[in-house]
């Protein structure tokens, strides 16, 4: 079975700052790895996914992660935060047929201005 | 296009009584799930469809809980009859048939179960 760890359940990082969130995940076979967004009263949104290729991804509004199978981590980092930013992410695990998805508990980032 | 809808956003009832999740996936999407999130916990999967049949509900808790996809189209999560320890945000989502999906589940805005 798959396992997602989080360590970090709440983040608070003034504006344009740097950010790390933590995801190491547990696996014995390999996995897809994705980071999802949920913004205040809105439901779960894809932020970047990993499934093959280069090792680095990148979002659309700045965010990149990078697999790393060595460590099994998948860590989501932001070389300056907006308030925008501000929101609840969740790193998660599925194997590549996607039946089934595994989650963390969830990062709360705070940006502060 | 409309996204993954979910009622009612927020249920609040007795422990004993039952209550009734209802999801409507995007439309022409094959797979939907269930998940679930307890006290701001890990969001844990319940199960999944692929079209009308259940493919995997290794992750429903117990016989209490019910779920159905009649015509593979919205499908319903029954709790009959509610614990106090069911209490939690229930997330539905869907994706694309297999083969035709990038991995990206599109998720609904949740129902908040409060079983007092």
């Amino acid at each position: 079975a798959q396992s997602v760890t989080q360590l970090d359940s709440q983040v608070p990082v003034f504006e344009e700052a740097p950010v790390e969130l933590r995801c190491n995940y547990s696996s014995s076979v390999s996995v897809y790895l994705f980071w999802y967004v949920q913004y205040p009263n809105q439901g779960l949104q894809l932020l970047l996914k990993y499934l093959s290729g280069s090792t680095l991804v990148e979002s659309i509004n700045g965010f990149e992660a990078e697999f790393n199978k060595s460590q099994t981590s998948f860590h989501l980092r932001k070389p300056s935060v907006h308030i925008s930013d501000t929101a609840e992410y969740f790193c998660a695990v599925s194997e590549y047929n996607f039946n089934k998805f595994y989650f963390g508990s969830g990062t709360k980032l705070n940006v502060k201005p | 296009e409309a996204g993954v809808t979910q009622f009612p956003s927020h249920s609040v009832i007795e422990k004993g009584q039952t209550v009734t999740l209802r999801c409507d996936p995007i439309s022409g999407h094959d797979n939907l799930y269930w998940y679930r999130r307890v006290m701001g916990k890990e969001i844990k999967f319940l199960l999944h469809f692929v079209k009308e049949s259940k493919q995997d509900e290794s992750g429903m808790p117990n016989n209490r809980f019910l779920a159905e996809r009649t015509g593979g189209t919205y499908s319903t999560l029954k709790v009959q009859p509610a614990e106090l320890e069911d209490s939690g945000v229930y997330f539905c989502a869907s994706s694309p048939g297999q083969g035709l999906g990038t991995g990206e589940l599109f998720f609904g805005e949740g129902s908040r179960l409060t079983v007092l």
